[in-house]
């Protein structure tokens, strides 16, 4: 158990709706990395936020946002859903604010099945 | 284009059968390699990070190496536990100038007991 969680472990809509995906980081650490996962493209970066703020940002489409509250845990919000957007989504968390260091600590991940 | 690729993409092996995975990269001014464990359905978990050629961090029956151009996670004596795929990551300035994890797309680590 990494001490991230994550909510909901899986989650069926439809094509053109809007999700939610929900991360509580490890006690502690400030930065919260969301990374997508599927078969042909493998763990894909999406963004970062570092207590807060937007620190990083990978290969998000502009359907997706994300937001780290106040008490560090984050949302990342997905619309206009399409069939490809079906993937594992992870919640990752670090103490410091970059990801040099590496240790990034994953949640169980959201699977998410588009029809 | 900065690149991490994994070879093989999957590998099966007797219990007892040492052998080695490899990742190779094309990053310039490289910051540090990484290598995770993933079990199926699950989220990664960190194994070990390098930061410098010649450089080695051991782990149970799992050993990991740098060069300058490639790393090595050797794995000696394998158990049917140590079944998994095993991804490797490393740090890259975007465009935009901030940093992300670039992910290897793994090996699958099969052990037959």
């Amino acid at each position: 158990d990494s001490g991230v969680t994550q909510t909901p472990k899986h989650l069926i809509t439809a094509t053109g709706q809007r999700v939610t995906l929900r991360c509580s980081p490890r006690s502690g650490d400030l930065s919260v990395y969301w990374y997508q996962q599927s078969l042909d493209q493998g763990l894909q970066f999406l963004i970062q936020y570092y207590n807060g703020e937007e620190r990083a940002k990978g290969n998000i489409l502009e359907r997706f946002s994300a937001q780290q509250f106040p008490d560090l845990h984050s949302e990342l919000n997905l619309s206009s859903l399409e069939l490809g957007d079906s993937a594992l989504y992870f919640c990752a968390s670090s103490v410091v604010d970059s990801p040099w260091t590496g240790e990034q600590y994953f949640g169980p991940g959201t699977r998410l099945t588009v029809t | 284009e900065d690149q991490v690729t994994q070879s093989p993409e999957a590998l099966r092996l007797q219990e007892g059968e040492s052998s080695s995975l490899n990742c190779s990269y094309t990053v310039s001014g490289l910051r540090g390699l990484f290598w995770y464990r993933q079990d199926p359905g699950k989220g990664p978990e960190f194994l070990f990070t390098l930061y410098s050629a010649g450089e080695e961090k051991e782990k149970e029956r799992l050993k990991a190496t740098l060069t300058k151009k490639e790393s090595f996670l050797h794995i000696t004596a394998p158990k049917p536990e140590d079944s998994a795929t095993y991804l490797c990551a490393v740090p890259v300035i975007t465009q935009g100038g901030s940093e992300k994890l670039v992910f290897g797309k793994g090996t699958k680590l099969t052990v037959n007991p």
